[in-house]
């Protein structure tokens, strides 16, 4: 599975957007990119994946680079409730069992 | 439904020490897998399983042991503790090995070993 590089960390004001960028430069083409978020110690939650349209569901939206090298998580109003590590993950549809791999993700802080 | 659930919540060992920690998924999910976070870093793959009787090795198996004997549990064994597995465990489990679905992790086990 593709490694990714994320910022170690970010901040973003209450009530504005909050851009995650990740970089998976050896993403291939079966593989897919995962967002998940783990606030203050609790398990990791599910937020977004995609494998090249852009997503959005009611948590996020996900922006991935036409030629998939890298893409952006979009908090569009961004909450105190989401300071959380952000953690970009790919893999491949095809990849055996559990092996999704977590690199060291973007600590976010959301000033008031 | 309840999700996975991890007991216990919290456990002190001594050197040495084994224990056993659980993992329970409701959710009828084929796979299952044991993660380790240390303080300020990210998860790492400890052992996985796609399903009753199958397991396999992730990034970091040493001292750890675990089996599947049913498609709802999957408990991970300390053999013998060491300081240096003082860890928060996280269990997780999903549908299938396909890309389409996600990851639902439990609460956590935080683990000291003295």
């Amino acid at each position: 599975d593709a490694k990714t590089t994320q910022p170690p960390s970010m901040d973003c004001a209450e009530g504005r957007a909050a851009n995650l960028p990740c970089n998976h430069s050896t993403i291939s083409g079966n593989e897919y990119v995962y967002w998940y978020r783990q606030i203050h110690s609790q398990g990791p939650q599910y937020i977004i994946h995609g494998l090249k349209n852009n997503e959005t569901n009611e948590m996020a939206s996900l922006i991935i680079t036409e030629d998939r090298k890298s893409s952006t998580l979009i908090l569009p109003h961004a909450t105190l409730r989401d300071t959380a590590v952000y953690y970009c993950i790919v893999r491949s549809s095809y990849s055996s069992a559990s092996k999704i791999i977590f690199g060291s993700g973007t600590r976010l802080s959301i000033r008031p | 439904n309840a999700g996975v659930t991890q007991t216990p919540k919290f456990q002190v060992l001594k050197t040495g020490q084994s224990m056993t920690l659980q993992c329970a998924q409701d959710m009828n999910h084929e796979y299952m897998s044991w993660y380790r976070q240390d303080p300020g870093m990210g998860l790492r793959l400890i052992h996985y399983s796609v399903g009753a009787g199958i397991t396999d090795q992730g990034e970091v198996p040493n001292g750890y042991n675990v089996s599947r004997s049913t498609t709802e549990d999957f408990p991970l064994r300390l053999l013998s503790a060491a300081p240096s597995q003082t860890s928060v465990y996280f269990c997780a489990s999903r549908q299938d090995g396909t890309a389409y679905n996600e990851q639902f992790f439990g609460p956590g086990t935080r683990l000291t070993v003295l």
